[in-house]
């Protein structure tokens, strides 16, 4: 199983806010910054969210990322239904001495 | 642009090794770490490892430590990974990616995975 733990499922309407978490411990999220990934399925991941709340150019400001203790959070306020997809977040671990991913949120638009 | 354009599928039986091929362009190579991550069927990604392109260091994550090999040839940008002692579960998705990176204290750290190629499926079967 992963190191990080996300919801496996999570849904919501057009124009609606959703978010989707991510747990992990002190030896990863509580002492690192982390990245959010979204995955259309058969293609690459793609960078949406790094340094914990930092937009890579052309992500949409719709999309924000937060962090408290040893947990971070993926927002995503008016939902649209090309982000039906699979969500990752990922961190660097201590303890591991690498970087680690959450095991994925599927993501439906209703 | 930055691109990472990796070679095409493979099947391999159990036992034998593997080598993917990463090429890059539109950055300075050997500006960047380049990782490898695979995704197995139906499951998330897993990092394998990196190498700087700029010095030649690798690293690599304890499970695969002993069966993986990273190389860059900096005159053509290109980063290889080649997995040996192929089993069945090693069936997968094989990614290369920049590493972003941000500059603290007098070394370079790992932020995210900026930029990803197209994934390389490797079919371990007999």
């Amino acid at each position: 199983q992963s190191v990080l733990t996300q919801p496996p499922s999570a849904s919501g309407t057009p124009g609606q806010r959703v978010t989707i978490s991510c747990s992990g411990s002190s030896f990863n999220i509580g002492g690192n910054t982390v990245s959010w990934y979204q995955q259309i399925p058969g293609t690459a991941p793609k960078l949406l969210i790094y340094s914990t709340n930092q937009r890579p150019s052309g992500v949409p400001d719709r999309f924000s990322g937060s962090k408290s203790g040893t947990s971070a959070s993926l927002a995503i306020s008016g939902l649209q239904c090309e982000e039906e997809a699979d969500y990752y977040c990922a961190t660097w671990d201590g303890s591991l001495n690498g970087p680690v991913f959450g095991g994925g949120t599927k993501l439906t638009v209703l | 642009q930055v691109q990472l354009v990796q070679s095409g599928a493979e099947v391999k039986e159990p036992g034998a090794s593997v080598k993917v091929s990463c090429k890059a362009s539109g950055y300075t190579f050997t500006g960047h770490y380049i990782h490898w991550v695979r995704q197995a069927p139906g499951q998330g990604p897993e990092w394998m490892g990196w190498i700087s392109p700029n010095t030649g260091g690798t690293r690599y994550a304890l499970k695969f430590q002993d069966r993986v090999t990273t190389a860059s040839d900096t005159s053509i940008s290109t980063a290889y990974m080649e997995l040996s002692r192929l089993t069945s579960d090693d069936t997968a998705v094989y990614y290369c990616a920049r590493g972003g990176q941000f500059w603290s204290n007098g070394n370079w750290y790992w932020h995210s995975f900026d930029h990803w190629g197209q994934g390389t499926l490797v079919t371990v079967s007999s």
